[in-house]
């Protein structure tokens, strides 16, 4: 149980190109999820909440026009990375938390698998 | 704001041994506390966390957690360790007023055969 999906896992464009990354609650819903960038042994940098219906919040310093985040429903989450240059190749990890307000998953984050984003 | 710090960036030791991977916490109020485990080129794993109750928590893989309020710490635990530990392991405080996860800087294990 509690398992979040990303698609892609790997991908490569050319500079200039969009890239859209989707992440998935596979077993529970979410009204909250997360994006993070992970650089070489580095720790996870919040770029942005995205909740359910709603605009999703960035974090100082994130381009909202750059990275747009789309929450469109309980179980996915869409990370388009617009106009991508070499600087944005990173490490992207989703993450969802668990809506239920009580039992073992509440109140948890579940991570995805991560998309490896190189631009070339 | 809350926060954690992390204050090794690795820790070693032998196949069969105790481990423990350090973690104090900085809060205003109760504190939720997380750890999760990364392997390489991959996402977070959830290993265990503290809202409330007991101050040991049980985890995945064997993994135990102490909640020490005293000290402000939630040390990470395992009586045994694995090759197959080897990894880096997070430890996290949910942020109460914007709900999001404080990381700390991630502790490397390496588990020697």
């Amino acid at each position: 149980g509690a398992v979040v999906s990303q698609h892609p896992s790997r991908v490569i464009c050319k500079s200039g190109t969009s890239v859209k990354i989707e992440c998935r609650s596979l077993d529970f819903q979410a009204t909250t999820m997360f994006w993070y960038r992970q650089f070489p042994k580095q720790s996870l940098m919040l770029m942005a909440t995205s909740n359910e219906g709603s605009k999703a919040t960035y974090e100082q310093g994130v381009e909202k026009d750059k990275f747009l985040i789309n929450h469109a429903s309980l179980t996915l989450s869409t990370l388009t990375v617009t106009s991508a240059h070499p600087e944005d190749s990173s490490f992207y990890i989703c993450s969802a938390r668990d809506s239920r307000t009580s039992g073992a998953r509440s109140d948890t984050q579940y991570f995805g698998p991560g998309t490896r984003l190189t631009v070339l | 704001a809350q926060s954690v710090a992390q204050p090794e960036d690795q820790v070693n030791v032998a196949e069969g041994n105790p481990l423990t991977v350090k973690c104090t916490y900085s809060v205003s109020g109760n504190p939720y506390l997380f750890w999760y485990v990364q392997y390489p080129n991959r996402g977070l794993q959830f290993l265990l966390k503290y809202i409330t109750g007991d101050n040991l928590v049980k985890g995945s893989y064997g993994f135990e957690a102490e909640f020490n309020k005293s000290q402000t710490s939630f040390h990470l635990k395992k009586p045994s360790a694995l090759v197959s530990d080897s990894a880096l392991y997070f430890c996290a405080v949910r942020d109460l007023t914007f709900q999001k996860l404080v990381f700390g800087t991630g502790t490397r294990l390496l588990v020697s055969p």
